[in-house]
């Protein structure tokens, strides 16, 4: 059974910078697409960006190019969200999440269980 | 980029009855690539449908999924308790590269 840990909550200065973990264990890491997903409070979901650790090089949504970076390593079987120039508005739970399939993008079949991210000075 | 516009944006309704959701594509979507999630507070949301109509395992059957090029469709035929939630409609494609996009979401909830 795939499960997707990630790291615990943080608390974040408006101006800096967060690193959130992913590990995940269960099936095959390196070939299926790795998506950050962030839900600010009461808010909706908003895809930031994804990754095939396989193939290394990762796709972002417009909103967040150059302020985003997601990365892999596919020895820990650990994906990596950073979010630089932090705002108040970046408060949000993030999530990881795994497709379901290896040739496609979603649908979303394993998520991990979020990492509340505070932006406050 | 495809924008996905659900509506109702608030769905209030009693148990037994059907609830009709619909989520909107700015331009066509393959009905491979659009699934539907159920969310409750403070849980990360669950597949329910993926491929515009086929049911994820282990989901009830008064859950179904129609629809095809802009235009989706969400019905749960007879609610029960559990079903009051936010539901999202999602696009996904091939990868590389990876690409999702969400819908805004409709909030399903007692009358």
């Amino acid at each position: 059974q795939v499960q997707l840990v990630q790291s615990g909550a943080e608390v974040k200065k408006p101006g800096s910078s967060v690193k959130v973990s992913c590990k995940a264990s269960g099936g095959t890491f390196s070939s299926y697409a790795i998506s950050w997903v962030r839900q600010a409070p009461g808010q909706g979901l908003e895809w930031m960006g994804g990754i095939i650790p396989i193939f290394g090089t990762a796709n972002y949504a417009q909103k967040f190019q150059g302020r985003v970076t997601i990365t892999a390593d596919e020895s820990t079987s650990t994906a990596y969200m950073e979010l630089s120039s932090l705002r108040s508005e970046d408060t949000a739970v993030y999530y990881c999440a795994r497709s379901h399939y290896y040739d496609s993008s979603g649908p979303i079949g394993y998520w991990g269980q979020g990492t509340l991210v505070t932006v406050s000075s | 980029e495809i924008v996905l516009t659900q509506s109702p944006g608030t769905l209030s309704l009693s148990p037994g009855e059907r609830a009709t959701l619909s989520c909107r594509a700015s331009q066509s979507v393959s009905s491979s690539y659009l699934a539907w999630y159920q969310q409750k507070p403070g849980q990360a949301p669950r597949l329910l449908i993926y491929g515009a109509s086929s049911r994820a395992t282990g989901i009830p059957d008064r859950f179904s999924g129609s629809g095809s090029g802009t235009d989706f469709t969400l019905t749960i035929s007879r609610l029960e308790p559990e079903d009051f939630a936010v539901y999202y409609c999602q696009q996904y494609g091939s990868s590389p590269p990876v690409r999702l996009t969400f819908g805004g979401g409709t909030k399903v909830e007692i009358k």
